[in-house]
């Protein structure tokens, strides 16, 4: 849904570096999922997040990855010395209200770890 | 944790034929059951969902059908076009959860 603008689209990163990926939701939502898409394969369950708050991050790794939503300006999936694996395409979507009602997609942060 | 399968992995249809897609699901609390679009280079799409308080809703050449008992769902494509042509995916979602839980996707090939 063009509402949901996620930045930047493709993104390079060398192993051991910070990868920053931000996602705006549509206007008046106040709730963003963050997905994982591996080539060829579903979409994976990330986080959960409010405005200022992590709802649910049953699905982030344990180490190396962490997400905010604060009050001001766009959400923020962060991961920190990326290796190959991490390679992906991360995808946000927003929502009115909690979970379970409509949640629009961005077009996706295509990461790729060299 | 919700378990989410979808078949099938790839589908080939002649345009004007229909197209049908199934998802089942584990979790008996499951109560939203959406269905998206995604064309390569694209975020998915959201084009059709439904409640477990109905068991049928359409949209023009979309439909969606839902099995509470049998614990699974349907996608229906009538009147295929090749712009239909794209990845589909079923997702299912809990009150007892707050993760939209998604199957592996259907690759639909709707040929001239």
């Amino acid at each position: 849904n063009a509402g949901v603008m996620q930045n930047p689209r493709h993104l390079v990163r060398r192993r051991g570096q910070e990868a920053r990926l931000r996602c705006s939701p549509m206007k008046g939502h106040s709730h963003v999922y963050w997905y994982r898409q591996l080539p060829e394969e579903g979409l994976k369950f990330m986080v959960y997040l409010q405005k200022e708050n992590i709802i649910d991050e049953s699905g982030m790794p344990k180490e190396r990855f962490s997400a905010e939503f604060p009050k001001e300006g766009p959400s923020i999936l962060r991961i920190q010395q990326v290796v190959r694996g991490d390679s992906a395409a991360y995808f946000c979507a927003s929502l009115s209200g909690r979970a379970n009602t409509e949640a629009f997609f961005g077009q996706g942060t295509r990461l790729t770890v060299v | 944790g919700e378990n989410v399968e979808q078949h099938p992995s790839t589908l080939s249809v002649q345009e004007g034929d229909s197209a049908v897609i199934k998802c089942t699901y584990s979790d008996s609390a499951s109560n939203y059951f959406p269905w998206y679009k995604q064309e390569l280079g694209k975020g998915p799409q959201l084009i059709i969902d439904i409640r477990s308080n109905v068991g049928e809703k359409k949209d023009q050449r979309i439909a969606v059908t839902l099995n509470k008992t049998a614990k699974h769902f349907s996608l229906h494509i009538t009147e295929t076009q090749p712009e239909d042509s794209a990845v589909y995916f079923c997702a299912v979602g809990s009150n007892s959860g707050y993760a939209l839980n998604f199957g592996k996707g259907t690759s639909l090939l709707v040929t001239p």
